[in-house]
């Protein structure tokens, strides 16, 4: 089975800029989450998508934004975009849980922003 | 809101020592916990997932235990390698949040 898979890898922006960050999760994986990792804040929670509808939302502003297509594949976008926004942006996707069980989360390589 | 801390923050030893690392939290409401490393640059990579109910799990040379009554939950490396060095992560999901430590970051020294 093919990992989660993130692209771009790697992007420079310039601020003002507006950015979009996509996902494909793990075949089978219908659960896509999105998070913000910094040296000073660690890794950051922004939202999760499950079957096309967001079901969790973190404290990022509403710059930040994502949807879930039908295939369960996932995209976030940054508008406007500001110097602190640079850091590594990693998915995570997970099969829908077992009763009485969560299941594991895989993570993608990340896509990593950095704004100028 | 759940709080995850990790201690200690850095950690060297040589190689072939056993070690433990930390991780607490505030809230014992959990559904799991999760151990992941993290190489430079990379992204995160499951390790031991531990469910509310058990109180252990192994794979191999980790060894990862949960008390949730004290919000505690360590993860044994034995005979460390150069290449078990990283950053290692726990996590616990509540509902269908994750809320993730900052890390510990190993280097085993030949």
């Amino acid at each position: 089975k093919a990992g989660v898979t993130q692209t771009p890898r790697y992007l420079i922006k310039t601020r003002g800029q507006q950015v979009t960050l996509s996902c494909s999760p793990i075949s089978g994986h219908r659960s896509v989450s999105w998070y913000q990792q910094t040296p000073g804040q660690g890794l950051q929670f922004l939202f999760e998508y499950f079957s096309e509808t967001q079901r969790n939302k973190g404290n990022f502003p509403g710059r930040f934004s994502g949807r879930q297509f039908s295939n369960s594949r996932s995209e976030m976008n940054v508008s406007t975009l500001e110097l602190g926004d640079s850091a590594l942006y990693l998915c995570a996707s997970r099969e829908p849980d077992s009763p009485f069980s969560g299941n594991t989360i895989y993570f993608g390589e990340g896509s990593w922003l950095t704004v100028v | 809101k759940q709080e995850v801390t990790q201690i200690p923050a850095a950690l060297s030893v040589p190689e072939g020592e056993n070690l433990v690392l930390n991780c607490s939290f505030t809230d014992s409401a959990i559904y799991n916990l999760q151990w992941f490393r993290q190489d430079p640059g990379k992204g995160l990579t499951s390790l031991l997932l531990i469910q509310s109910s058990q109180r252990e799990q192994t794979s191999g040379r980790l060894n990862a235990s949960l008390d949730k009554s004290s919000g505690r939950s360590t993860l044994y490396i034995a005979a460390s390698q150069p290449g078990d060095s990283a950053t290692y992560l726990c996590a616990v999901r509540e509902g269908n949040q994750f809320y993730f430590g900052t890390g510990t970051s190993l280097t085993v020294i030949p």
